[in-house]
């Protein structure tokens, strides 16, 4: 069972770049096949898809986001990142970390770890 | 962007009852749906994917159909457990976009 723990700083000024990590416990963040992504939910709002990235190194970002997303893998550490620059109040939300087998739906969530923009 | 639709937004129920949450996509998606349920304070949780099929761990009381644009989740028997919100989720295109949720109420 795959479990998935969100790390970083809980808040960043704006202008700044935001930097999360996930740590993947349960299994290798490199098996063939799976993919790794982030999720962000505003305090009190819907979901939102950040980007994913493939064991491989392959990544798919949301096109609102893309110039500013920078999603990476690290095998050593059994981790992935999450980079989002020139940050505003906009970016404030709880940012999930997730996974699986298939790029096409996540089983894996870790528990979320929110992040303020504020100066 | 896709747009998924969710009706209702908000369900009053029982425990017991047949609740069924309708999602709509703005083009068609195949079966490329999943839902999740998400309480207060955690993470979402999968419950269906491809539309139909039951992620291991989840009760036979949920299911899923639907194919094209018109999906639906049920659940046959609510239990206590089961009041939270649920999203809908289309994974055919990128980006990969969200209902608007639908928080199921006692």
């Amino acid at each position: 069972q795959l479990q998935l723990q969100e790390s970083g700083p809980g808040l960043v000024k704006p202008s700044e770049t935001l930097s999360l990590t996930c740590t993947v416990s349960g299994g290798s963040i490199s098996s063939s096949g799976y993919y790794w992504g982030w999720i962000r939910q505003p305090p009190g709002k819907g979901l939102e898809w950040i980007g994913s990235i493939y064991y491989s190194g392959s990544t798919y970002y949301n096109p609102s986001l893309k110039s500013r997303v920078t999603i990476s893998v690290d095998t050593s550490k059994n981790q992935f990142s999450l980079k989002l620059s020139s940050v505003t109040a906009a970016d404030t939300a709880l940012y999930y970390c997730a996974g699986g087998i298939t790029y096409y739906y996540d089983s894996s969530w870790g528990q979320g770890t929110l992040v303020t923009v504020s100066s | 962007d896709i747009q998924m639709t969710q009706s209702p937004s908000s369900l009053s129920a029982s425990v017991g009852d047949r609740v069924t949450i309708t999602c709509r996509a703005s083009q068609s998606i195949s079966s490329y749906l999943n839902w999740y349920q998400q309480k207060p304070g955690k993470a979402p949780k999968l419950l269906i994917y491809a539309a139909s099929s039951l992620q291991s761990g989840v009760p036979s009381r949920f299911s899923g159909s639907g194919s094209g644009t018109d999906f639906t989740l049920t659940v046959s028997s609510l239990q206590p457990e089961d009041f939270a919100t649920y999203y809908c989720q289309q994974t055919y295109s990128t980006p990969r976009t969200f209902g608007q949720g639908t928080k199921l109420e006692i």
